[in-house]
């Protein structure tokens, strides 16, 4: 079946450093693949997303790209500040089959000190 | 900014106690979700609920679970009879098209359900 493995944390950076949070996917045909966020007190958000091979998904300073010849979408933002602190997400559907739900990985808590 | 509302945002209850966990999706949505999260796991799907009847459901989502949309606003989840295992953090979702095809789900914040 599908599943999504993402790097454990919990993950402490100081302000200004660069940030990779790694994921890869198990996955028939082509999914879709995601990051997420969930901010203290919130509800998850969709932080940014890639639907197929090579793409690069951004948003708010981070990227992710959509490698399918190491089926991975591993998120990274270069200058990481107080306000990203919180849980990400790796997610990924699969819009081919269907099927409604997404797939998430564990979560990995990030918290970057100033 | 709308939003999905959740509520109550931590209930505890006693095994066997039968639980509803309210949710309010955003207004012009039309595909809503129930997805849980058991402390330090992975955030797994139960069911997607799509025109007032169930359009997917994961092997979790077994007959003591049920959904329902009583009214043009609320989406509830209930288990009948709560087991231990069944404590985790329960998400409401919601989206305009079919979660499927765009993945862009809007979440709640969340309701702790912890079963003693």
């Amino acid at each position: 079946g599908n599943s999504v493995t993402q790097m454990e944390g919990p993950v402490t950076l100081s302000e200004e450093a660069f940030l990779t949070i790694n994921c890869t996917y198990t996955a028939t045909g082509y999914p879709s693949l995601f990051w997420y966020v969930q901010y203290p007190g919130e509800g998850l958000q969709l932080l940014l997303k890639a639907t197929k091979a090579d793409d690069k998904g951004s948003n708010k300073g981070f990227e992710a790209t959509y490698r399918k010849e190491t089926t991975s979408f591993h998120l990274e933002k270069g200058s990481v500040q107080v306000s990203d602190s919180a849980v990400y997400f790796c997610a990924l559907t699969q819009p081919q089959g269907g099927s409604e739900k997404l797939v998430f990985g564990k979560g990995t808590k990030l918290t970057v000190n100033p | 900014e709308p939003e999905v509302t959740q509520t109550p945002s931590h209930q505890v209850t006693q095994m066997g106690q039968e639980v509803i966990l309210r949710c309010v999706p955003i207004s012009n949505h039309l595909y809503f979700y129930w997805y849980r999260q058991i402390l330090g796991q992975k955030v797994e799907f139960l069911v997607s609920f799509y025109n007032n009847e169930i359009s997917e459901k994961s092997e979790i989502f077994d007959d003591q679970f049920s959904v329902e949309r009583p009214d043009g606003s609320n989406f509830t989840l209930k288990i009948r009879s709560t087991k231990l295992e069944d404590s985790a953090m329960y998400f409401c979702a919601s989206s305009e098209r079919s979660g499927g095809y765009t993945g862009e789900l809007f979440f709640g914040e969340g309701s702790r359900l912890t079963v003693l």
